[in-house]
């Protein structure tokens, strides 16, 4: 069955440094993969996508990458902040027509001043 | 800006109880989901809609119904609300062709069932 997968341990960084998030999947062929941001409480706000062909894509402190050899995802934030703790979620959209994504659990960033 | 609204930010309901949920969104877009998320769960599809009156099953329709009579409105009826319903319930609307690649997402209701 299709899986997506997300670290489901926390991730702590200290602020500055680059935030690395993974997203990896199986039993799966995506045509374009999402990352969401979610605050505490609230619903999760898109940030990227990026599509199979497409290796990479940057907005502002943003980078996504899709290795779709590797069937993984690499969300990257530069030079992070306190205000980019969130969790952080991929979701998979599939080719043919369907755009109904499947969502992975998400991943928990804290960024510590 | 897309908005997306969600008739109660918290609800305490009681087993047994029709629970209605509404979202309502001002983007004239086609497609409305029902996901609920739980902790350690992730985000499951209830129902989506992609024209009025026009309703499909997601992954985990059982105990719920929706309605949607006008473009701008998806309701989410939970007929007789048990415990196991108690969850985080977002709404999200996404537009026609490429737009549907993004989903805009509601604030979210929290539903505490006793």
């Amino acid at each position: 069955s299709q899986k997506i997968e997300q670290n489901s341990e926390a991730l702590n960084i200290q602020e500055g440094k680059t935030a690395t998030l993974t997203c990896n999947y199986t039993n799966y062929s995506p045509a374009y993969l999402q990352w969401y941001r979610q605050d505490p409480g609230r619903g999760p706000v898109f940030l990227l996508l990026i599509r199979e062909n497409e290796k990479e894509k940057r907005k502002e402190r943003l980078k996504v990458t899709f290795d779709t050899t590797l069937k993984q995802s690499l969300f990257h934030i530069t030079a992070s902040q306190p205000a980019d703790s969130a969790t952080y979620l991929c979701a998979l959209l599939p080719s043919g027509g369907s755009y109904i994504p499947t969502f992975g659990r998400g991943t928990s960033l804290i960024v510590h001043p | 800006d897309v908005k997306v609204t969600q008739s109660s930010r918290y609800l305490v309901k009681r087993t047994g109880e029709k629970v209605f949920l509404e979202c309502v969104q001002d983007m004239d877009h086609e497609n409305m989901f029902w996901y609920r998320q739980d902790p350690g769960l992730g985000l499951r599809l209830i129902y989506f809609s992609y024209d009025v009156k026009m309703k499909e099953k997601g992954d985990i329709p059982e105990g719920y119904s929706v309605s949607r009579e006008k473009k701008e409105r998806f309701s989410l009826i939970l007929e007789s609300a048990s415990t196991n319903q108690t969850s985080m319930y977002l709404c999200a609307t996404a537009g026609l062709g490429r737009k549907q690649e993004t989903q805009y997402f509601g604030p979210g209701t929290r539903l505490l069932v006793l």
